[in-house]
């Protein structure tokens, strides 16, 4: 799978917007963005995910770059229950290679009440 | 529904020792993957299962670490003569395994490994 790049940290205050920013220059045609985050002391959990076009759903927002070299996740609102390590992982559904997830170190989300 | 569960929550071991964790996964997914993280680090895929079989073992570091889901459900990460290196969260993961880009991986909790 190729590679992500993100910030190590974030830090947004309460009831804001964030933008996660996400790099990966070398996605191939066939790479999905997927984004999950980890809550302290929990498992990941799934937040979104997009091939080109923007995607909504009721935890965030997507944006994928018409070149599709970067993406942002977008929190509309953010809540202190939001404060995680977000991962942006690329994965290929078209057949070979690991079917597990590639994770890096992800953003560390802070957020100030 | 219920989630993924992981036993034990919390397992402390001596260097050597030999030791069994187990996850279980949603009900009706035909897709397990175990990873592993350690303190400060994204987690880090170990083995994925289809059914009964592991169809990618490749993340498995040597030969002391073993994984096996005989009735296709529940799985058993075994780990032989435990070193302190092996101190992490063990986690499982399971999905419906369509291999398509809705097939979201759900997590449990971890296991908190720590070998003494």
């Amino acid at each position: 799978d190729a590679k992500t790049t993100q910030p190590n940290s974030m830090e947004s205050n309460e009831e804001e917007p964030v933008h996660l920013p996400c790099n990966h220059s070398t996605i191939s045609g066939t790479d999905y963005i997927h984004w999950y985050r980890q809550l302290p002391s929990q498992g990941p959990e799934y937040v979104i995910h997009g091939l080109t076009s923007n995607v909504n759903n009721r935890m965030a927002s997507l944006a994928i770059a018409e070149d599709r070299k970067s993406s942002t996740l977008i929190l509309h609102r953010a809540t202190l229950r939001d404060a995680a390590v977000y991962y942006c992982i690329l994965r290929d559904y078209s057949g070979g290679g690991a079917d597990g997830l590639t994770f890096g170190k992800g953003t560390h989300l802070i957020i100030q009440p | 529904g219920a989630g993924v569960s992981q036993t034990p929550s919390n397992k402390v071991t001596e260097k050597g020792k030999y030791v069994e964790l187990r996850c279980d996964p949603i009900s009706g997914h035909t897709a397990l993957y175990w990873y592993r993280q350690s303190l400060g680090q994204g987690p880090e895929f170990l083995i994925y299962f289809q059914g009964t079989g592991a169809a990618d073992d490749s993340g498995l570091p040597n030969d002391r670490f073993f994984a096996v889901r005989p009735e296709g459900s529940v799985s058993t990460l075994k780990i032989q003569r435990t070193e302190r290196g092996d101190s992490a969260v063990y986690l499982c993961a399971s999905s419906p395994g369509t291999r398509t880009s809705t097939d979201t991986q759900y997590f449990g909790p971890g296991t908190r490994l720590t070998v003494l």
